[in-house]
């Protein structure tokens, strides 16, 4: 089973920042890793999907990156409703399919 | 516009069983894998199952392998997660969700999701 870790647990930061996440897998999972957002009492949406590519509908101020086992999702300039908690997900080496643990991005 | 809607969800006992349903429109449904995935209160998202399209294969996360069972009825747009021998380890939010492609394995529109309670 590939596990992802997601880093910081916890980010504090002020709308106009800039957000940097990571998400490292315990074996490489090639360039198959999406990125969902999770608002509280909502489901996740999917941001982006094989490290770089933008979901229909998702602003341009998020990126994705990386390949192998390190990943970074950016988001440019933190907008209100840009925070939320953030969930990576591989579909490399499955079953099973597997997420990180979360990042919580809250407002400073 | 696709949606996806949850049904079924509840309080069980240990032991019990549930089914749950989920509702698509919007999309050709049959030509898409359908998936569960869950998340205990306070937790992160677990995957549960996934089938294709066609129904013909379907894999499950070790935790729920011979207790639960995923379907679906092309005809009638559903997709369902049958639960037995639930356990206090099962109480989530069951969420389906629809894989961007007929077997890609990230999912591009969610449900809002079912709760279930496992308790005696």
């Amino acid at each position: 089973e590939i596990v992802l870790t997601q880093s910081p647990a916890t980010l504090s930061l002020s709308p106009g920042e800039r957000a940097t996440l990571s998400c490292r897998a315990s074996q490489s999972v090639s360039s198959y890793l999406a990125w969902y957002q999770q608002k509280p009492g909502q489901a996740p949406r999917l941001l982006i999907y094989d490290v770089s590519n933008r979901a229909t509908g998702i602003p341009a101020r998020f990126s994705g990156s990386g390949s192998g086992t390190d990943f970074t999702l950016t988001i440019s300039s933190l907008e209100p409703e840009d925070f939320a908690v953030y969930y990576c997900q591989q579909r490399s080496n499955w079953p099973p399919i597997t997420f990180g643990q979360g990042t919580r991005l809250e407002i400073k | 516009e696709v949606q996806l809607l949850e049904s079924g969800g509840g309080l069980v006992q240990p032991g019990g069983s549930l089914r749950l349903s989920c509702a698509a429109s919007g999309f050709s449904f049959s030509s898409y894998a359908m998936t569960w995935v869950r998340q205990a209160p306070g937790k992160g998202l677990e995957w549960v199952s996934i089938i294709t399209g066609s129904g013909g294969s379907t894999y499950y996360a070790d935790s729920v392998k011979g207790r639960f069972t995923i379907s679906r009825d092309n005809s009638q747009n559903m997709l369902y997660l049958q639960m037995n021998s639930l356990r206090a380890e099962d109480t989530a939010v069951y969420f389906c969700a629809k894989d961007r492609a007929n077997w890609n394995a990230d999912f591009d529109y969610w449900g809002r999701g079912t709760l279930v309670a496992v308790s005696s």
